[in-house]
């Protein structure tokens, strides 16, 4: 069956980086299309990233273009958001997800995310 | 960008009542509308994509209708379990943003 594990939260100053990791299982990632969402602490989804199944579309967000890179690993099947110069207002828990549909349009699996905090 | 409004934000309801969701686009996007249900401390789960079609495992009381700008999620009688956060969701075409309502609480009255 499909799993997503996300792993690689922590606490981290503004300015510093963090790279999230997301192992799948029960699928391979260069099949499918896979995105990054994340929701701040009490607020809404609010998606950030997608790498479409041909690894050469690829979007973000507006406010993270720039900062933020995803990227995988066909042979660990393993998803990656590299995230630079982090701000108090990226602090939420993300959560990677297989998307599903036209252009992924769709979220149809998800893991259980991982928190990333960024506090001085 | 496509903004997605959710309404009521929040709505009080007893089970085996039915339950209306609303989710209103600022301009057309077709049948691309997905609606997902959030518990405390979960992961989203899919429930309705492309509008109306139930995602695997959905039961047959969760149902979704709408096309363009409107779209509604409904719930013919209420289980104690379906008590939690509602989203929905969509994908412009190009390039491929996607974007969440703000979601719409549905509590125990």
């Amino acid at each position: 069956q499909v799993q997503l594990v996300e792993s690689g939260g922590g606490v981290v100053q503004p300015g510093m980086s963090l790279r999230l990791s997301c192992a799948a299982s029960g699928f391979t990632l260069t099949s499918q299309g896979m995105h990054w969402v994340r929701q701040a602490p009490g607020k809404g989804l609010e998606w950030v990233a997608v790498i479409w199944y041909d690894g050469n579309h690829i979007f973000y967000r507006d406010s993270v273009k720039g900062r933020f890179t995803i990227s995988r690993d066909a042979s660990k099947n393993t998803l990656y958001l590299q995230m630079n110069t982090l701000r108090a207002e990226d602090t939420a828990l993300y959560y990677c997800a297989r998307g599903s549909g036209p252009n992924h349009s769709r979220f149809e699996y998800w893991g259980q995310g991982t928190l990333v905090t960024v506090s001085s | 960008e496509i903004v997605l409004t959710q309404s009521p934000a929040t709505l009080s309801l007893s089970p085996g009542e039915r339950a209306t969701l609303s989710c209103r686009a600022s301009q057309s996007v077709r049948e691309y509308l997905a609606w997902y249900q959030q518990k405390p401390g979960q992961a989203p789960r899919l429930l309705i994509y492309d509008a109306s079609n139930r995602a695997t495992g959905i039961p047959a009381r969760f149902s979704g209708s709408g096309s363009g700008t409107d779209f509604t999620l409904t719930i013919s009688s209420l289980e104690p379990e379906d008590f939690a956060v509602y989203y929905c969701q969509q994908c412009s075409n190009w390039p491929p943003m996607y974007t969440f309502g703000q979601g719409t609480k549905l509590e125990i009255k």
